[in-house]
This record gives structure tokens, C-alpha cells and sequence, in this order.
């Protein structure tokens, strides 16, 4: 049972533009997100985080919105550049939890120069 | 610098065999964990531990051990009991277990198994 969803495997998008990752989850008592990228054969680095007292959470050129009654999070990056090509993975935890990270399957975004 | 080792980078077992993979912390962080990834899914909870001399299964971790004697270091043991053990592993810390507490990743092991 996959809780926490990224249905996009693959997204490309032109230098400059916009990106856009979504990322779905199934259990309401997630009520914090976080939002990881991960270059080939390296490990994840944290991005970006929002709780859900929060709808929008801004970091320079990445921000995250999170809309609870659809269950749906989404991270965009703007303007997209070259070094943003990795895949990104979007997280959750429980209210209930105090460890426990969900990871979603990971979405790869090549950035076009 | 502060951070998170893993060595190898690359390690490769004959099946049948057991091998640790090492994880080590300077970052003074309580809280350690040993994630797996496969192609196409995401990271996997194997084992976690949230101080020294305990630790706690996770999602997945049939067919491997921990043990965590200092701070530092989480050592993963990938047993001949593990089916499927051809993956990308990644260690990871954070200040506590708590949920809030951002965990920063080392840079991954890849086992093959042949």
C-alpha cells in the first residue's frame, strides 16, 4: 500500500521555466512533508519542508504548497536550471510517529539548457 | 566537516555470504537509520536507532542486522538470510527521532550480490 504517491516518473522542462512535482498521499495523519533531491549514486539532500498548519512554504527559487483536503503537495522551482536534473522525492510523516519518514517513489526531473 | 560516511561505495558478495556495511556520524546527532532503495520505488526503513545501545526494526528488516555500540556508528549486516539483497543502501542521522528533525543522508552504498 503505497501512501505517499509521485505518479510522474519523469518530467522534462526547459531551462528558465517553471517545474512543477506533484506528490499524493492517502493518510490524513501525515501533518509534516518534506521534499529531498537525490543525485545518481549519491544520497538524498533535504530541499524544503511544510507543515500542515501551513499551506505555502518558500525557499528561494523552490516552493512547496500543500493542500490537505485533497491530499496533494506539490514543489515548484522557479526558474528551473541545469543543475536541478535529479530525482526528487517527496516525504511525509504521522502525527502519531515520532521517526518514521514515508517515502514516495521519486519523480526525475531533466532540466533542458 | 561534519557529516555522514558510508563505505564502500561499491560492494559486491558472493550469495551466501554476510557483509556489513559501514555508517558513521560527526554530526553529534542522536538518531541513525539504514534505508534501502530499489529501482522505481521509494526509500525503505530497514532499521532505526534512536540512541546509543538500541535500535528498532523497521518496514523491511527481515535478513539484516545493526548494532549500535558508539554514537557514531550504525553498522549494517546484510545476512544470506536476505532474498533480495542487490540494492542501494543509505544511512542517515538526525539531531533526534523526532519526526521534525530533518535527517541528512550519507552518500550510499550499492550491493550486488552475484
Amino acid at each position: 500500500d503505497q501512501q505517499v504517491k509521485q505518479n510522474s516518473p519523469s518530467l522534462s522542462v526547459q531551462e528558465g521555466r517553471i517545474s512543477i512535482l506533484n506528490c499524493d498521499y492517502t493518510n490524513s495523519m501525515f501533518d509534516y512533508f518534506l521534499w529531498y533531491k537525490k543525485y545518481p549514486a549519491e544520497g538524498p539532500t533535504f530541499l524544503i519542508s511544510i507543515s500542515s498548519i501551513k499551506d505555502k512554504n518558500e525557499d528561494g527559487r523552490f516552493t512547496v504548497f500543500l493542500n490537505k483536503s485533497a491530499k496533494h503537495l506539490s514543489l515548484h522551482i522557479v526558474p528551473s536550471q541545469p543543475g536541478d536534473s535529479a530525482v526528487y522525492f517527496c516525504a511525509a510523516s504521522r502525527v502519531s510517529g515520532t521517526y518514521k519518514y514515508i517515502f514516495g517513489t521519486g519523480t526525475r526531473l531533466k532540466v533542458l539548457a | 566537516d561534519g557529516g555522514i560516511t558510508q563505505s564502500p561505495k561499491y560492494l559486491f558478495r558472493k550469495e551466501g555470504q554476510n557483509v556489513t556495511l559501514s555508517c558513521e556520524q560527526n554530526l553529534n546527532h542522536d538518531a541513525m537509520y539504514w534505508y534501502r532503495q530499489d529501482p522505481g520505488q521509494g526509500l525503505r526503513l530497514i532499521y532505526y536507532s534512536q540512541i546509543v545501545n538500541d535500535f528498532q526494526k523497521g518496514d523491511i528488516a527481515e535478513g539484516y542486522s545493526v548494532s549500535r555500540e558508539k554514537k557514531e556508528s550504525f553498522p549494517l549486516t546484510v545476512t544470506s538470510a536476505q532474498k533480495n539483497p542487490t540494492a542501494f543502501y543509505l544511512c542517515a542521522s538526525s539531531v533526534t527521532s523526532g519526526r521534525r528533525d530533518t535527517q541528512y543522508f550519507g552518500p550510499g552504498t550499492r550491493l550486488t550480490v552475484l
